[in-house]
C-alpha cells in the first residue's frame, strides 16, 4: 500500500533559524497537504498542493511538490516559538479515496 | 460555526468494557474521517464515510471495532471488548467534497477524544 514517509522526526532550532521538513512516498500523488498540530491540538490544515512543481508561500512558509509528485518539502524560515508543533503532510492517490498522512516532524524552537 | 464536535474528550475505562465514541461533523459536509493517533504509529485513518455510506473500512484493526453514521449529522466508532492496545487519541475529521469524487478539500478535525483503557 501507499506510504508516505517523513525527515526528520524531531528537530530542535534556536528561534531564527530556518526549518525544513521532507516527505516522500512511495508512489505518485495526485495532492499533498500539510497540516500542524500543536502540542496537545488537532490538525489544523495549512495548504494544499497540487500540481507538478508547484511552489507556494504562506509569510515565512513554503511549501513544494516535486516535479515527479512524489516528494514534498515545507520550508520555515526564521522560525519563531509560535512554530512549535507537529507538521505532518498528506497524501492523496487516485488509487485510494483518502489522504495517507505522514509520520510527521516535531518542531521544538528555543527562545 | 461550532466546527467538529467529539465527545467524550476523555474516557477512562477498563478492559473489556464497551466503548463509545461520538462525532457532529461540521453542517453541509459530506466527507467524515475517523483517525487514531498514537506515538507508536502517529495518525491511522481507521474509516471514513461520503454521503453517510462507509467507503473504505481497511484501516479498522479487526472486528472489535465498528462504526456507523446514522445521519449527515452524527456518527460514532464503537469498541467492544476494549483492550490496553486501544489506548490513543481518536480525532473525526469532516471535509466537503463533490459527491461521489475523491474528497481532497481540507479536512476539519475535532479536539479529539483520549480514550484510556486500564
Amino acid at each position: 500500500g501507499q506510504q508516505v514517509m517523513q525527515i526528520p522526526q524531531y528537530q530542535h532550532v534556536q528561534e531564527g533559524e530556518d526549518f525544513t521538513t521532507y516527505c516522500n512516498s512511495s508512489t505518485t500523488l495526485s495532492n499533498i497537504q500539510w497540516y500542524k498540530q500543536r502540542p496537545g491540538g488537532h490538525p489544523v490544515f495549512l495548504i494544499q498542493l497540487v500540481k507538478s512543481g508547484e511552489v507556494k508561500k504562506q509569510k515565512r512558509l513554503t511549501f513544494q511538490f516535486g516535479e515527479a509528485k512524489k516528494n514534498s518539502s515545507l520550508h520555515i524560515t526564521a522560525t519563531q516559538t509560535t512554530d512549535v508543533g507537529t507538521y505532518f503532510c498528506a497524501g492523496g492517490a487516485r488509487s485510494r479515496r483518502a489522504l495517507t498522512f505522514g509520520s510527521g516532524t516535531r518542531l521544538q524552537v528555543q527562545p | 460555526d461550532a466546527g467538529v464536535i467529539q465527545s467524550p474528550r476523555h474516557e477512562v475505562t477498563e478492559m473489556g468494557q464497551e466503548v463509545t465514541l461520538r462525532c457532529k461533523p461540521i453542517s453541509g459536509h459530506d466527507y467524515l474521517f475517523w483517525y487514531r493517533q498514537t506515538m507508536m504509529r502517529g495518525l491511522e485513518l481507521l474509516i471514513y464515510f461520503n454521503n453517510n455510506v462507509p467507503i473504505d473500512d481497511s484501516g479498522m484493526p479487526e472486528d472489535r471495532f465498528s462504526a456507523k453514521m446514522p445521519n449527515a449529522s452524527f456518527s460514532t466508532l464503537k469498541i467492544q471488548p476494549s483492550e490496553p492496545r486501544d489506548s490513543a487519541v481518536y480525532f473525526c475529521a469532516s471535509s466537503f467534497g463533490t459527491s461521489g469524487a475523491y474528497s481532497y478539500n481540507e479536512q476539519f478535525f475535532g479536539p479529539g477524544t483520549r480514550l484510556t483503557v486500564l
